[in-house]
Parts: structure tokens; sequence; C-alpha cells
């Protein structure tokens, strides 16, 4: 069975420094993997996913994740924080890939605070 | 972008009372959408899964007589929770799985959730 665990509940970072948010699945399957933001109060808005291709993989908001398989890991990485990265972060694991209907599997989440 | 809305944003009931909250696809077709129920400062529970035109899917623990879920269209779900009691105060979210882009992407787009709060 799929399961993700995000190390540290709560990270926190100056402004302008390096942001990493660790993420390590466990999968019988090669996985689809996800990472999640969420702000107070809304959804969860898609920051960039892996799905076999590219192990480095770029998202929106100058986020990335690297896919390594050897660790189990997809840690997501910001090379300078802004006060706005501050929010919730899911790590997931799609259960299904490639066929059927993917449920996602969640991380219990890290909440990213930036400080000035 | 794919873009699921969820509504009522927000509710709040009296204990025994009923609520439906709704989630559409906007943009796309949806044969199967997810419910989550989200505690606070927690992470996303799936609640179960939706199919267009079938009986949703329930996870282990969650009673389907409570939460009733109907998927009449490509492009809408329903979540009822029938007598709702202060216990099911949360913040549920809804997902959206693109048809077409299901089988290359894999991807489940979110919608903003409802925070009901029960009295």
């Amino acid at each position: 069975a799929q399961s993700v665990t995000q190390l540290g509940s709560h990270v926190s970072v100056s402004e302008g420094a390096l942001v990493l948010l660790r993420c390590n699945y466990s999968s019988s399957v090669p996985p689809y993997l996800f990472w999640y933001v969420q702000y107070p109060n809304q959804g969860l808005q898609l920051l960039l996913k892996y799905t076999s291709a590219a192990t480095l993989v770029k998202g929106i908001n100058g986020f990335e994740a690297e896919f390594k398989k050897s660790e189990t890991s997809f840690h997501l990485t910001k090379p300078s924080a802004h006060m706005s990265d501050a929010a919730e972060y899911f790590c997931a694991v799609s259960d299904l890939p490639g066929g059927g209907y993917n449920k996602l599997i969640f991380g219990a989440g890290t909440r990213l605070a930036v400080h000035p | 972008g794919a873009v699921v809305s969820q509504h009522p944003s927000r509710v709040i009931c009296k204990s025994g009372t009923s609520v439906k909250i709704e989630c559409r696809s906007l943009d796309f077709q949806a044969t199967t959408m997810f419910w989550y129920r989200q505690f606070p400062k927690k992470s996303l529970m799936l609640m179960a899964t939706s199919n267009e035109g079938s009986k949703a899917t329930y996870e282990q623990g969650v009673e389907k007589d409570k939460f009733l879920i109907n998927h009449a269209s490509l492009t809408l779900s329903t979540l009822t929770v029938t007598s709702a009691h202060p216990e099911d105060s949360s913040f549920y979210i809804c997902s959206a799985r693109d048809v077409v882009l299901a089988g290359s992407t894999d991807t489940q787009y979110f919608g903003p959730g409802t925070r009901l709060t029960v009295l």
C-alpha cells in the first residue's frame, strides 16, 4: 500500500532563504507524486507533479522537486522564500498510476512560516 | 486551467438538520470526483469516491447513510450531511479528475472547500 511521510510538521525560514520541505513515499508500484499548497481556509492548489518523466520537476511559484527512487524521496525546494509562500504544503502519492481512478494518499502536511 | 467550485463556501446549521454541499467542475468533465474531510491543522481524509451514474465508494469508517453522495452528471457531485451533529463540523473539500487528461496526467483538481459548522 502507498503511504507518504512528511518530515517536519512546521518549517520556518527567513525571507530569501532556501525552502526545503521533505517528503518520503512508500509504493509497491512506480508512483505518481504530487505537491499541493493550501492557503488558510482554501482548497488545495497543485504545485507540481511527477509522472515518471523527468526526475526534476518544476512547478509554479518557483518551486521544484526531485524524484529520487533510491531514496524514495520527493523533496520540495525553492531557492528563495517569499512572504507569500507561507502556507500548508501537502505531499501526495497516487494509488493507481496510469489506470483506474487515482486515490490520493496525503502526507500529514508541513506548515511553512516565512519571517522577515 | 481546470476549475472546481464548491457551494456554499461556509454554512452554519442546527444540530439535526441536513446540509447539501455542491461540487462542480466548471470547464471540464469529471467522471470521478472525490470528497475529503479536513480537521483543523490536519491532513485530508478521503471520505468517498463518486463516479458519475453509479454509487459512491466509501472509505472504511465513513457512514454511507450519514454522508450521502450523488454524482448525477459529469460536472456535478453533491455531498449531503444528514442529521448533522457538532462532531460533523469540519472543512469539506471535493476534487475532480479530468476525463480528457486523466490517462496522461492523473491529476485531481480541488475545490475551495466548504466550512461546515453544526451548532
